[in-house]
This record gives structure tokens, sequence and C-alpha cells, in this order.
């Protein structure tokens, strides 16, 4: 059965410039959340999803960051404008339920020069 | 809020028993998780546990002591391919049930 998938898996870009990062759940999965992991603080939830409507977006740094998720087999994360202190690893998760075990992505390397 | 404190390295023997603590405080306990992460790679599922008590899986057990707020990751028969982060995450009631992360201890094991 296939995982949660990402793309990309490497992002470079300069600062200012807009990224999209997309994730598909495992099928049956109601609830994706998005994760940055950094050296300095660890793994961070940034908004997470239940049936495709955002439940708590708490997390997500500031403005310039929004995430969608249209239907239940597609989401996006999109930074605009991007910063190089957005420099992160990006996971994608999905569960069944919240007391069940997350399945993370192979995450989206992003770099912003 | 929260708090989850994990050792942030430690070192052990290949064949041998090591075991990574976890004492978490929080206002909405509702269970807690173990994952492991090889560099570069997603963190993995490896335990769950929401009552008191030890939760067997092979090599790894995890141990969970509600009225203390800590946790333990056992790991027995040590192989080169256990180096990894070990992270601890809590769900808590009181947040979402989202849930948060340990900064991971990284394991090194050696021949």
């Amino acid at each position: 059965d296939a995982g949660v998938i990402q793309s990309p898996r490497h992002e470079v870009t300069e600062m200012g410039q807009e990224v999209t990062l997309r994730c598909k759940p495992i099928s049956g999965h109601d609830y994706l959340f998005w994760y940055r992991q950094t050296m300095m603080r660890g793994l961070e939830l940034l908004i997470y999803f239940n049936n495709n409507v955002p439940i708590d977006d708490s997390g997500m740094p500031e403005d310039r960051f929004s995430a969608k998720m249209p239907n239940a087999s597609f989401s996006t994360l999109k930074i605009q404008p991007s910063e190089p202190r957005d420099s992160a690893v990006y996971f994608c998760a999905s569960s069944l339920s919240l007391n069940q075990p997350q399945h993370f992505g192979d995450g989206t390397r992003l770099s912003i020069l | 809020g929260q708090n989850i404190d994990q050792p942030t390295e430690m070192t052990a023997t290949e064949g041998a028993i090591v075991q990574i603590n976890c004492t978490y405080q929080t206002s909405g306990f509702n269970g807690l998780f173990w994952y492991q992460q090889h560099a570069g790679e997603a963190p993995t599922f490896l335990s769950y546990n929401v009552l008191d008590g030890l939760e067997e899986k092979g090599r790894f057990s995890s141990f969970l002591s509600r009225s203390k707020g800590y946790s333990y990751l056992l790991l027995k028969e040590l192989q080169m391919k256990d180096s990894a982060s070990y992270l601890c995450a809590v769900r808590d009631g009181e947040y979402g049930n989202k849930l948060v992360f340990g900064a991971g201890t990284i394991l090194r094991v050696k021949s």
C-alpha cells in the first residue's frame, strides 16, 4: 500500500518566492497533519485537518503560511513570500483518528536562499 | 502548558539493553507515542501507551506511569541499525488532542 506521498522532495529557492508543498495522505485516513522540523525547534505541528476541514492552525507561524485541503486525497502548504528562516524539513502525516498512529511522508527539504 | 523532557544523547553497545526516558507535564494527558527517526528520514511509529503499564512489541517495549508523568522506551538486543533519534510525543486533550513532540534522544549504538 502506498504511504503518505509528498512532493517535491527537495526545494531550493530565493527569498521572496512562493513555495508550494504537496501531500497525498493514505487513502481512508481522515486526519492530515503538516509539521516542520528544524534542529533548533524540533518537530512542530503547523496545522491539521479532519475530513478536509482545518481544525487547528495555531502552529502556523504567520500569515505568510497557508494550507488547504480541497479533497480527501490532496493538501498543500504554501509560503508566500518565503524567507531564509523558513528553511526546514516539512513533513505531512495522516492517521485514521487522533488516537491512532500518524504515518509520515518522506518530507520536503526546503532551503530558502 | 506542556513540557516534554528526554535526554539529548545516549550511547550503548551492540547486543545490550538501553532505556530511554521521557517525562512530561500536561494538563489533559490522553496518550503517549514513541517514534523512531533515522537521520534524513521520516519518523516511524514504534508504540502507543494510554494506560499504565508495559507494552511489549518484539525487541521494543514501552512503559507508562500517568501519575508520575513518565514513560520509557526499552530496546533489547541492540543492533547497529537501532542508531537513530527516538521521539516521545504526548497527546493533550487540553490542546485539542494534537501531538506535542519532545526534542528526541539520539541513540548511538557502537560495536
